[in-house]
C-alpha cells in the first residue's frame, strides 16, 4: 500500500498567498484528519472528516482555513490569505472508523509550509 | 476536555541503557484509546501502538513495553537496551470513542530521547 499521500512536501510562499495542500488517504479508510505541528504548540488537530462529512473543525484557528473531502481518495486544506504564523508542518492522517484497527491513524510525511 | 502530558521534554541515556517515557493522561470519557507515536528526525510520525480503556493488560513487542495503569490514569512506555535507532521525538496521544466514527487524536508534547552511542 503506498501509504497517506501529501502535496506538496515543502511549499514556500509570501504572506497574503494562497495555499493548497493535498491528502490522498489509504485506499479503504473511512476517517481523514488534518493536522499541524509547530514548534510552540505541538501537535493539533485541526479538522476530521468520517465517510467525506467534516464531523470537527473546532481547531480549525479563524476563517482563513478551510478544508473540503470531495471523495474518498481525496482532500484539501486551503490558507487564504497565508500569514507568517501559518507557517508549521501539516499533517495528514487517515485510519478505519470500525473494527479491530479502529482509529489506528496512519500518517503522511507532511507538508513543511514556510510564510515569508 | 482532554489533555495528555508528558513531563519529560528531554531525556538522554546511553546505548543499552533502559528507559521509560511517561504519560499521564485526562478525560471524563470511560471509554477511550491511548496510543505512542515515533517521530525520528526525518520528521514522519510512526504508530507504535493503541490501547482501549477496557484493556489494562501491559505489552510488549520486542524491546518496547507499555504499562497501562487506569489508576494513575498512566500509558507510559520502556524501552529496554536502547540503541542509537531509537533516538527520536515520542508522542502519546488519546482519543474519546464517540461511537459515530473515528476521533481526533489529542497529542502530548512529546519526550525527546537521545540515545548516546
Amino acid at each position: 500500500d503506498a501509504g497517506v499521500i501529501q502535496s506538496p512536501r515543502h511549499e514556500v510562499t509570501e504572506m497574503g498567498q494562497e495555499v493548497t495542500l493535498r491528502c490522498k488517504p489509504i485506499s479503504g479508510h473511512n476517517s481523514l484528519f488534518w493536522y499541524r505541528q509547530t514548534m510552540m504548540r505541538g501537535l493539533e488537530l485541526l479538522i476530521y472528516f468520517n465517510n467525506n462529512v467534516p464531523i470537527d473543525d473546532s481547531g480549525m484557528p479563524e476563517d482563513r482555513f478551510s478544508a473540503k473531502m470531495p471523495n474518498a481518495s481525496f482532500s484539501t486544506l486551503k490558507i487564504q490569505p497565508s500569514e507568517p504564523r501559518d507557517s508549521a508542518v501539516y499533517f495528514c492522517a487517515s485510519t478505519l472508523g470500525r473494527g479491530s484497527s479502529y482509529n489506528e491513524q496512519f500518517f503522511g510525511p507532511g507538508t513543511r509550509l514556510t510564510v515569508l | 476536555a482532554q489533555k495528555v502530558t508528558q513531563a519529560q521534554t528531554e531525556i538522554s541515556v546511553v546505548e543499552k541503557e533502559d528507559v521509560t517515557l511517561d504519560c499521564v493522561y485526562e478525560t471524563r470519557d470511560t471509554t477511550y484509546y491511548l496510543f505512542w507515536y515515533k517521530q525520528p528526525p526525518s520528521g514522519e510520525l510512526v504508530f507504535l501502538i493503541r490501547r482501549n480503556s477496557f484493556d489494562e493488560q501491559n505489552e510488549i513487542s520486542g524491546r518496547y513495553s507499555w504499562n497501562f495503569q487506569k489508576s494513575t490514569s498512566s500509558f507510559n512506555f520502556t524501552i529496554t537496551a536502547s540503541q542509537v535507532v531509537d533516538s527520536a521525538v515520542y508522542f502519546c496521544a488519546l482519543s474519546e470513542a464517540s461511537g459515530g466514527g473515528a476521533d481526533g487524536l489529542t497529542f502530548g508534547k512529546g519526550t525527546h530521547l537521545i540515545i548516546q552511542p
